[in-house]
């Protein structure tokens, strides 16, 4: 059911390193979302945008930074990886008509390893 | 500030036996309440949730959750485990109540079923 999809799956990198998480969705939802999740912790919102040239903070500071230029694509970068930035980084998006959300849909997630 | 917190990091059952997973909110406002289920590999999936009206709410896969205001709980109740409900549950309420909000999850609840 989820059309929404993440690049890529496992990602190990070194530290200093440029790096670009993907996520795309194709249901035309307007709002979208990344989340961090590290093992036995919340799910913690950093990032959401309400569509085209919206981009919000969310309740934990990161030092990622997104873009959303179309609709359907909603990048996530990190400018130098450092290991404390090691996570899984999860996508998601929902129909926001108005003043209502819809359900999340999730992609499955970037797993990130900063050696 | 709206919070959850998940009783339990881990739960395990027999196949055939209930499932109770325990989910307790913290709102200053009524609350949008919300179940997700996590396959591994897999993205969140919505199982459930609870915005006005009826207290209690059925889901997919025979799962339902009642809320009780007075508690202050939104516990995940399944009659009878299968093999195939193993996964990670995550209970989450809106930031900001009512329908507008961002979603605050809780730490997740792993659910195990013995054959």
């Amino acid at each position: 059911e989820a059309d929404i999809y993440q690049t890529p799956r496992y990602l190990v990198i070194g530290t200093g390193k440029k790096i670009t998480l993907e996520c795309s969705q194709t249901m035309g939802h307007d709002k979208m979302y990344w989340y961090q999740q590290d093992p036995g912790m919340e799910l913690h919102l950093i990032h959401y945008s309400y569509g085209v040239n919206s981009t919000e903070k969310g309740d934990l500071s990161s030092e990622s930074t997104v873009s959303r230029i179309r609709t359907e694509h909603f990048p996530l970068t990190l400018e130098s990886a450092r290991p404390s930035h090691t996570s899984q980084y999860l996508c998601a998006s929902s129909a926001y008509r108005g003043q209502v959300n819809e359900k999340l849909f999730f992609g499955s997630g970037t797993q990130l390893s900063v050696l | 500030a709206q919070s959850v917190t998940q009783l339990g990091s881990h739960v395990s059952v027999s196949e055939g036996a209930l499932v109770l997973l325990r989910c307790n909110y913290s709102s200053s406002v009524p609350p949008y309440l919300f179940w997700y289920v996590q396959y591994p590999n897999q993205g969140l999936q919505l199982l459930l949730k609870y915005t006005t009206g009826a207290t209690l709410v059925k889901g997919i896969n025979g799962f339902e959750a009642e809320f009780k205001k007075s508690e202050t709980s939104f516990h995940l109740t399944k009659p009878s485990a299968h093999m195939s409900d193993a996964a990670e549950y995550f209970c989450a309420v809106s930031d900001h109540g009512g329908s507008q909000g961002n979603l605050i999850f809780g730490k997740g609840t792993k659910l195990s079923v013995k054959p």
